[in-house]
């Protein structure tokens, strides 16, 4: 079952920031949203992950509107090196295991 | 350095042999979960296991199987019965969903 929508892929031009959205209508009361990015052909990184706050970390930001049934992974200013498939889940930080969808291609741009 | 690691990177096999790949953790954590990766697609959950000596299915546990004897290791034995078993095989770690999953690097196997 996909818990959460996606797009596709997204473009962004170097140094500017990249907003990557998420639609998780569906999320229960206890469910974390979760981001990870994937570089080709390499194991998936975690990158964040919050309940109802927005949260910062030295890699990016993520902004949860007030319903919790949307999420922005925003990387405030992208360079090459952020080129990657990016997954966004949801679920339990007491549960089981996470199901990854086919998460949103970003391709920076020079 | 604490992380996850599997081996090999790249692995051959025939068709109708069965193969082991191996993944091992320093980190402590108590779950560990094997995923499968086709190209250009999402990551499909095979197994996992949240214990010493228990494990349970995922969505495509169909023609693999798996053991934890040990909380480090939790090997996966793609048998003869997997009909497409040439795939990107990932295994992951967790302390708990608090914490995320750290990803080993992966084991690419081909079957010809």
């Amino acid at each position: 079952d996909a818990k959460t929508t996606q797009p596709t892929s997204m473009d962004c031009a170097e140094g500017r920031a990249a907003n990557l959205p998420c639609n998780h209508s569906t999320i229960s009361g206890n469910e974390y949203v979760y981001w990870y990015r994937q570089i080709h052909s390499q194991g998936p990184q975690y990158i964040i992950h919050g309940l109802k706050n927005n949260e910062t970390n030295e890699m990016a930001s993520l902004i949860i509107t007030e319903d919790r049934k949307s999420s922005t992974l925003i990387l405030p200013h992208a360079t090459l090196r952020d080129t990657a498939v990016y997954y966004c889940i949801v679920g339990s930080n007491t549960g089981n295991q996470f199901y990854f969808g086919t998460g949103t291609s970003l391709t920076v741009i020079p | 350095d604490g992380g996850i690691t599997q081996s090999p990177k790249y692995l051959f096999r025939k068709e109708g042999q069965n193969v082991t790949l191996s993944c091992e953790q320093n980190l402590n954590h108590d779950a560990m979960y094997w995923y499968r990766q086709d190209p250009g697609q999402g990551l499909r959950l095979i197994y996992y296991s949240q214990i010493v000596n228990d494990f349970q299915k995922g969505d495509i546990a169909e023609g693999y199987s798996v053991s934890r004897e040990k909380k480090e290791s939790f090997p996966l034995t793609v048998t003869s019965a997997q009909k497409n078993p040439t795939a990107f095989y990932l295994c992951a770690s967790s302390r708990d969903n608090n914490y995320g999953y750290t990803f080993g690097s992966g084991t690419r196997l081909t079957v010809v």
